[in-house]
């Protein structure tokens, strides 16, 4: 079975401080993707990358980066967080044969 | 833009009863569609999808059929039971350029016994 997991289930933040959200995937799938979730809009894509140091904003990419230094691992960077990037958070990696996305479980953001 | 919607929620419905969720699609050119579940405190998992116009999917009783000509995939299951409280998200997959996926909002479903 594909996992998917993220580095924190739950974290709490200060406004201001620089915050590593970590996902790593153990199937080799290329693409990666960035996701938050807020009540009533759904899942909107922050970023994704398709290879190794390769990566493309989605549509909500400001106040974030990312980074991909090795295949198996995306990391989303929240240069200085803001009360407004409380949320939850998904990691998914993509299997092109499988046609299918898989997501991990998901980091609680509260940035106080 | 491409994008999916969904009908509003919260929907809930006892158990035994029929579950109809809407969804309707805009998109370029010829679409995946998917539909994806959330239990409570888990990250999303593939429910069922379908790649052509006219194709059902379907799992755990769960069916769609992708209606090209109504631009729509709803979600249907004639006898819900509780466990399959959740939020389902519809979703598509352009045919053409990145693999990502364009989201619904989500609807609640509680399903009381």
């Amino acid at each position: 079975d594909v996992k998917v997991t993220q580095s924190s289930r739950y974290l709490v933040k200060r406004t201001g401080e620089k915050v590593f959200l970590e996902c790593v995937q153990d199937m080799d799938h290329e693409n990666m993707f960035w996701y938050r979730q807020d009540p009533g809009l759904g899942l909107r894509l922050i970023y994704f990358s398709y290879d190794v140091k390769m990566k493309e904003k989605g549509d909500i990419p400001e106040g974030y980066s990312v980074s991909r230094e090795k295949k198996e691992r995306f990391s989303l960077i929240l240069e200085s967080a803001s009360t407004n990037q409380t949320s939850m958070y998904l990691c998914a990696s993509y299997s092109g044969y499988r046609l299918e996305q898989y997501f991990g479980p998901g980091t609680r953001l509260t940035v106080t | 833009g491409d994008s999916v919607t969904q009908m509003e929620g919260p929907v809930t419905l006892s158990e035994e009863a029929f579950l109809t969720i809407n969804c309707t699609y805009t998109a370029t050119g010829y679409p995946s569609l998917f539909w994806y579940v959330q239990y409570p405190g888990e990250g999303l998992q593939l429910l069922l999808k379908a790649t052509k116009a006219d194709d059902k999917g379907s799992n755990k009783g769960f069916e769609a059929t992708y209606r090209k000509e109504t631009t729509s995939f709803h979600l249907e299951k004639g006898s819900v039971q509780v466990s399959d409280s959740a939020v389902y998200f519809c979703a598509l997959k352009l045919a053409q350029g990145a693999q990502k996926l364009v989201f619904g909002q989500g609807t609640r479903l509680t399903i009381n016994p």
